[in-house]
């Protein structure tokens, strides 16, 4: 079946950088795509989201860019904080089909 | 406040013990789902329903049932807990099956 995956499962970085988390889809009819934040304890929490019609949506801090030519999107965080630790799920879904979640990247924030 | 609320946040039960982990959502949302947790595997769906008495299997069902006989509720039931279903679960509701999805702060299960 199709899937999304994550290119890496941990990402650490410095307190103040900027953080890249990135996301492969498979499903070439996936029009819609999401990104939720995990953080310890908790269930997942929407951050921002993008339609196919799109490349780049900008939230608070939060970027997502689309690429839809190699399928593949990134969700860019600005000034990272250490409120930023959690696991970062990416979702994609396709008309009349479901969401389907990828596995998640976990990033750290460094004092 | 817009939530979903699960409970008990965590169990710890024997093999063969019926349970029951309760989901309720406030947000008059159509779509509800349940999910587990595992590590490096993700979320995966176990059922799903569109609506009131519309119910249907998601991508790991076995083990589990649920109901839907109130919109605001998505109860999982577990008839005979088996030690593969120690995870954590997740209910989740949203407008449609596509929509962002608001999910409750998750049931620690564990099966011994």
């Amino acid at each position: 079946g199709e899937s999304v995956g994550l290119h890496l499962p941990t990402l650490s970085v410095q307190e103040g950088d900027n953080s890249i988390i990135n996301c492969a889809y498979s499903n070439s009819a996936s029009d819609y795509f999401i990104w939720y934040k995990q953080e310890s304890g908790k269930g997942p929490q929407f951050i921002i989201d993008i339609r196919s019609n799109m490349d780049k949506r900008q939230g608070q801090r939060v970027t997502v860019l689309l690429n839809k030519t190699v399928k593949h999107l990134s969700l860019q965080i600005a000034a990272t904080q250490p409120g930023d630790s959690a696991v970062y799920f990416c979702a994609d879904s396709a008309p009349y089909d479901k969401v389907i979640f990828g596995p998640g990247t976990s990033l750290s924030v460094i004092p | 406040e817009a939530q979903v609320t699960q409970n008990p946040r965590y169990l710890i039960t024997v093999t063969g013990k019926k349970l029951t982990v309760t989901c309720s959502q406030n947000m008059n949302h159509e779509y509800m789902s349940w999910y587990r947790q595992d590590p490096g595997l993700g979320l995966r769906q176990i059922y799903y329903s569109m609506n009131v008495e519309v119910t249907d299997k998601g991508d790991v069902p076995e083990g589990y049932k649920v109901s839907r006989k109130e919109k605001r509720n998505f109860p999982l039931i577990l008839e005979s807990p088996s030690p593969n279903q120690t995870s954590l679960y997740f209910c989740a509701s949203s407008l449609s099956h596509r929509a962002l999805a608001f999910f409750g702060q998750g049931t620690r299960l564990t099966v011994v």
